[in-house]
C-alpha cells in the first residue's frame, strides 16, 4: 500500500490560500490521491481525488506533480471554518470495492 | 451524496457490558465500513459490511469482540462486546458513494463512547 506523509500541523491566516503538502513517492500509476478533512466533532468529508491530472471543485484545487510523488491540496481563501484536520489517502483498491486507509493528517488552523 | 445517521449518538457504559450501534444510510448502498476513533487519533479501520456476507475484519479485530450485522442496503450495525474502558472511542461508520465513485465516502457524525 502506498503510504502519503504530511506536516503534522500547519497555519493559515484567514482570506489567504492555504497550501497543504502530501508526500506519496511509492504511488503506483493506477492510485488516486484523495482528500478528506475532519472538523472538530464531526465525521470526516470528502474534499476532492485526482490521478495525475490538477483538479477542482467548489471546495478546493488538487495539484499533483508530474511524477505522482507528491501533491497540494490548495484552499483559496481559507475561512475560520477551514479549521480542520486534513487527509491525504492513496486510494487501495481491491476487489470490488475500495478502502479509504487515513494516516495521522495535517491539523490546519486558520487565524483570525 | 448520502446522508448517514448513528444511533446512540453517545452512551456511557459499564465495562462487561455491549453497545450496539446503528447505522442508518439515506439510499441503497453496497459497501459499508466501521472505523473507530480514539482520543486525539486518526481513524482505523475496523471492517468492511457488504450486503448479504460476512464482514471482513482488518487486522488486530475479531469478530467476537465486534459483531457486524448488514441486514439490507440502508443499514448496519456493530455491537461492541464485553467493554473495556480501552475501548473508549468515537465509532463511525462510512458509506461507499451510491453513485459508484470508488474510493469516495461518506460519513457518519460518529458515536462516542464513553466505557468506566
Amino acid at each position: 500500500d502506498a503510504k502519503t506523509t504530511q506536516p503534522t500541523s500547519m497555519d493559515c491566516a484567514e482570506g489567504r490560500a492555504a497550501n497543504l503538502p502530501c508526500n506519496h513517492s511509492t504511488i503506483s500509476g493506477n492510485e488516486y490521491v484523495y482528500w478528506y478533512r475532519q472538523i472538530h466533532s464531526q465525521g470526516p468529508q470528502y474534499i476532492i481525488h485526482g490521478l495525475k491530472n490538477n483538479e477542482t471543485n467548489e471546495m478546493a484545487s488538487l495539484i499533483i506533480t508530474e511524477d505522482r510523488k507528491s501533491s497540494t491540496l490548495i484552499l483559496p481563501h481559507a475561512t475560520l471554518r477551514d479549521t480542520a484536520v486534513y487527509y491525504c489517502i492513496v486510494r487501495v483498491e481491491y476487489t470490488g470495492y475500495d478502502k479509504v486507509i487515513f494516516g495521522p493528517g495535517t491539523s490546519l488552523s486558520v487565524i483570525p | 451524496s448520502a446522508v448517514i445517521s448513528q444511533k446512540p449518538s453517545r452512551d456511557i457504559c459499564q465495562r462487561g457490558t455491549s453497545l450496539t450501534i446503528q447505522c442508518q444510510v439515506d439510499s441503497q448502498v453496497t459497501m459499508m465500513f466501521w472505523y473507530r476513533q480514539q482520543p486525539g487519533q486518526s481513524l482505523t479501520l475496523i471492517a468492511t459490511a457488504n450486503q448479504g456476507s460476512e464482514a471482513t475484519y482488518e487486522s488486530g479485530f475479531v469478530i467476537d469482540k465486534f459483531p457486524i450485522s448488514r441486514p439490507n442496503l440502508t443499514f448496519s450495525t456493530l455491537t461492541v462486546s464485553n467493554m473495556s474502558p480501552e475501548d473508549s472511542s468515537i465509532y463511525l461508520c462510512s458509506v461507499e458513494d451510491p453513485q459508484g465513485r470508488r474510493g469516495t465516502q461518506y460519513f457518519g457524525p460518529g458515536t462516542r463512547l464513553l466505557v468506566l
